[in-house]
């Protein structure tokens, strides 16, 4: 398995609060990714990352900042979390783009903004 | 908009048979096709790769692409109980640094 953790794995939050979750990789591969799934609506991409300090918007970024400070990190917060924001989130890497370089995926985190 | 399209599911197979995984994708630049499995609250994980036109096999897997249709399968040979699961079909255009994913069909094995 890609060396991928995600934490926290589950957490329960309040309208309103900040939510910040962590994706770590031991991989050193330049690209992560923030998806978020839910039913009906597949992996929808929030945020991506292609260097340190270097982000770019994916299909769902309102409400959604990201940071990479390290390689090896890349942050997802949730400025103010909402009931709408409740799914799970998949952290994902990969290398650089090229024929059949794909990503790999971190276990997950659910997510319950009540 | 690039976009992905499977059939929902759920596909349901007799164990032993052959299970057929569709896919179409509306961008013909597309150049990598990827397969990846997800069990019931897990994280997917990638079972097969393609970007040459004709069929790859790998063990009971095989993906087959056809750029021209702009379609991209997956069969899976003598169907197990422990197939059932999610199939995302996924691409990426020729050096992209990100890939579409199809919201995926439910496989289910009947033993």
């Amino acid at each position: 398995d890609a060396g991928i953790t995600q934490s926290p794995r589950h957490k329960v939050t309040e309208t309103g609060t900040p939510v910040t979750l962590r994706c770590h990789q031991t991989e050193n591969h330049r690209y992560m990714y923030w998806y978020r799934q839910d039913p009906g609506h597949g992996l929808r991409l929030i945020h991506y990352s292609y260097g340190v300090k270097d982000t770019d918007k994916g299909e769902v970024s309102d409400g959604y900042s990201v940071s990479r400070s390290k390689t090896e990190d890349f942050l997802l917060t949730l400025e103010s979390a909402t009931s709408s924001q409740t799914s799970v989130y998949f952290c994902a890497i990969s290398g650089n783009p090229g024929q059949g370089e794909t990503q790999y995926f971190g276990p997950g985190t659910r997510l319950l903004v009540l | 908009q690039k976009e992905v399209e499977q059939n929902s599911g759920p596909l349901s197979v007799p164990e032993g048979a052959i299970a057929s995984l569709n896919c179409t994708y509306s961008d013909r630049g597309s150049q990598s096709f990827f397969w990846y499995r997800q069990y019931s609250g897990k994280s997917p994980e990638l079972i097969m790769f393609i970007y040459s036109n004709g069929d790859k096999e790998d063990g009971r897997f095989t993906a087959q692409l056809n750029k021209a249709s702009q379609y991209v399968s997956l069969l899976i040979r003598d169907s197990q109980p422990s197939d059932s699961a999610t199939y995302l079909c996924a691409v990426r255009g020729n050096r992209d640094d990100k890939i579409i994913f199809g919201k995926g069909t439910r496989l289910h094995i009947l033993p």
